[in-house]
């Protein structure tokens, strides 16, 4: 079957740097997702990666090894208002997205 | 940036009445919409896939007669439960997508239903 698997629950510090990973088993790989999603509202896209290698993007870094089934979001100079939900998500062979179950990101000052 | 709607944000309903939830992106023309459900603490549950003008793919085990979805538009899509029962009770969440893949799933803000 198809699988995605991410940590349920991180806590990091004002101010540092956390990797979120995300490891993915699907039939086919069209690219991943990862989106952020604070409490009760809709997921907000943050990145898409189809080839290996690291894309950055401000404070926010996505890694991919599709050798590996692997990825990670990287968050640095973490503010107060990270604090939320990354669901990382699989497009399969037929671009079907597959969700992880997210995790929850908590920031202490 | 690219606006999607839901309406209404939160409904309670009883039992056996229908609920219909409405998807609209504001600002674009939407090739394809999604219907999500998501259960608390759970991943996004991809009930179905339509596109305008079209009849909607439902995803295994999602019942089409149960969920109506009508894709009227290129900027509306509703999503109809009829005879709503408790375990109907979820958090459910449009998005909608422009141009061929990798495209961007702009979300809305979701609609709590609750089944009494």
């Amino acid at each position: 079957g198809q699988n995605i698997d991410q940590p349920t629950e991180m806590t990091a510090t004002e101010g540092a740097i956390v990797q979120i990973n995300c490891t993915y088993q699907t039939s086919g790989f069209n690219g991943l997702f990862w989106y952020q999603q604070h409490a009760g509202e809709a997921p907000t896209f943050l990145s898409y990666n189809v080839l290996d290698g690291l894309e950055e993007k401000g404070r926010f870094s996505s890694f991919l090894s599709r050798s590996k089934g692997y990825s990670y979001l990287l968050l640095k100079e973490l503010q107060m208002k990270d604090s939320a939900s990354y669901l990382c998500a699989v497009a399969d062979s037929n671009y079907q997205l597959i969700w992880g179950a997210g995790t929850k990101l908590i920031i202490k000052p | 940036g690219a606006v999607v709607s839901q309406h209404p944000s939160r409904v309670i309903c009883k039992s056996g009445t229908s609920v219909k939830i409405e998807c609209r992106s504001l600002d674009f023309q939407a090739t394809t919409m999604f219907w999500y459900r998501q259960f608390p603490k759970q991943s996004l549950m991809l009930m179905a896939t339509s596109n305008e003008g079209s009849k909607a793919t439902y995803e295994q085990g999602v019942e089409k007669d149960k969920f109506l979805i009508n894709h009227a538009s290129l900027t509306l899509s509703t999503l109809t439960v009829t005879s709503a029962h408790p375990e109907d009770s979820s958090f459910y969440i449009c998005s909608a997508a422009t141009g061929p893949f990798p495209y961007e799933q702009y979300f809305g803000p979701g609609t709590r239903l609750t089944v009494t």
